[in-house]
């Protein structure tokens, strides 16, 4: 099984940029069969899919976030990144990085434990 | 973006009870739908991928039906360590959706 393991600040002000990395244990990163994935959740409230991004680097974004947000891939490193500018409150949250498997089906089978950011001043 | 609607936001029940859990699309989605269960303070575990197809490993008392819009997922007779909260995932088009949660709760 495949493990993922988010980092990144857990505290940044308002209208700065928020930078998370999910580091990937084992060869999946270079698996055309997969996708790499953003998602969060605020305190006591339900999930959001942020965007994901292949091997390759093509990347689909939640529309809500497009403007404000980048996710890139570095396979060398076995680790894909999320930036998101311009944060507000709104941007607190547990962020989870995942894995979903994308060959003919869809699934999110592994997930990291999650990391809290707060944005505040 | 799709909407999904899951019912009941909140489910009191005991052990042994059989459950089931809806989740209804804002259009059709095909079988292109998969389940999700939470547990406080961890990261969420597939159940069912593809509306009907269990994840390997997870118990046979977890199942899914459903398609198009109509979805659900039925535990067959609750375990303790059942409770939690379930989300639906809706992957047919971007961006992909959740729905907002079911939370099971020991009666």
């Amino acid at each position: 099984q495949v493990q993922l393991q988010e980092s990144g600040p857990g505290l940044v002000k308002p209208s700065q940029t928020l930078s998370l990395t999910c580091s990937v244990a084992g060869d999946s990163i270079n698996s055309y069969s997969y996708y790499w994935t953003w998602i969060r959740q605020p305190a006591g409230k339900g999930l959001e899919w942020i965007g994901r991004i292949s091997r390759t680097g093509t990347t689909k974004y939640n529309p809500s976030l497009e403007t404000r947000l980048t996710i890139s891939v570095d396979t060398s490193k076995k680790q894909f990144s999320l930036r998101l500018n311009s944060v507000t409150a709104a941007d607190t949250a547990i962020y989870y990085c995942a894995r979903a498997y994308a060959a003919g089906t869809f699934y999110l089978d592994s997930w990291g434990p999650g990391t809290r950011v707060t944005v505040s001043s | 973006a799709i909407q999904m609607t899951q019912s009941p936001s909140s489910l009191s029940a005991s052990v042994g009870d059989r459950v089931t859990i809806t989740c209804r699309a804002s259009q059709d989605i095909a079988h292109d739908l998969g389940w999700y269960q939470q547990k406080p303070g961890t990261a969420p575990k597939l159940l069912i991928y593809a509306a009907s197809s269990l994840q390997t490993g997870v118990p046979s008392r977890f199942s899914g039906s459903g398609s198009a819009t109509d979805f659900t997922l039925t535990i067959s007779s609750l375990q303790p360590e059942d409770f939690a909260t379930y989300y639906c995932l809706q992957d047919y088009s971007y961006p992909y959706t959740f729905g907002q949660g079911t939370k099971l709760e020991i009666k």
